[in-house]
């Protein structure tokens, strides 16, 4: 396994513009997830796919956030009008149904900064 | 609602000592699983240690091990023989066996090794 990958792994972006983070799962994996993390807390669930399918999403996730992953290999987060409040450590992670299905590994995140 | 409380924001321990990081779940199911993730300041989370609620054995993996109170919702990370390079934020986490996509985590403690 070559883990699970995230790029870009910091962007700083003027406030108002799109960012875009992509995420490679560790290979099959089916499911794959979003996370973010503000400094001294712990991570909080955006959104999960199962496969190309998104079955769930927080509330966290407003609609200027959107979540995509295609053929369910990579996934991105596309985060529109990007405001200051955003800055913040996107993680992606991964995992496979089946034995230790529960278990969910990370990337190293991609780190936002809003100016 | 699932919650995570880890009520020790910062640790300390000399090198080669033991530590214990605590952590306390309150949850109504009977299916889930907790983990331990640390995340140096590289940010990654790493996962340390996985427990079964129905395995009532407490999980080790090498110097880590698990202190699983399933009565007392209590789930308590030992670190044996601590080493520089576990210094790092701890993570406790919780999951469903159910829905096993949303990890809740707590706020973390961080732990200081004295050299």
């Amino acid at each position: 396994d070559t883990g699970v990958s995230q790029n870009p792994r910091h962007k700083i972006t003027k406030r108002g513009q799109n960012v875009t983070f992509r995420c490679d799962p560790i290979s099959e994996h089916n499911r794959l997830y979003w996370y973010r993390q503000t400094l001294g807390q712990g991570p909080e669930f955006l959104t999960y796919f199962q496969n190309e399918a998104q079955l769930e999403k927080s509330r966290l996730l407003s609609d200027r956030f959107s979540a995509e992953r295609p053929k369910g290999s990579f996934s991105t987060l596309e985060i529109q009008r990007t405001e200051q409040g955003d800055s913040a450590m996107y993680l992606c992670a991964s995992s496979r149904t089946g034995q230790g299905g529960n278990t969910i590994y990370f990337g190293e995140g991609s780190w936002l900064t809003v100016v | 609602a699932q919650t995570v409380t880890q009520s020790q924001p910062e640790m300390s321990v000399q090198e080669a000592e033991t530590v214990t990081l605590s952590c306390t779940y309150d949850t109504s199911e009977s299916d889930y699983y907790l983990f331990w993730y640390k995340q140096p300041p590289s940010r990654q989370m790493i996962l340390v240690i996985r427990q079964e609620a129905y395995k009532q054995q407490n999980a080790t993996e090498n110097r880590f091990s698990v202190n699983f109170q399933k009565a007392a919702k209590s789930f308590s990370l030992k670190i044996s023989d601590s080493q520089l390079g576990d210094a790092a934020m701890y993570f406790c986490a919780y999951i469903r066996g159910d829905s096993s996509y949303k990890l809740i985590f707590g706020s973390g403690t961080r732990l200081l090794v004295r050299p």
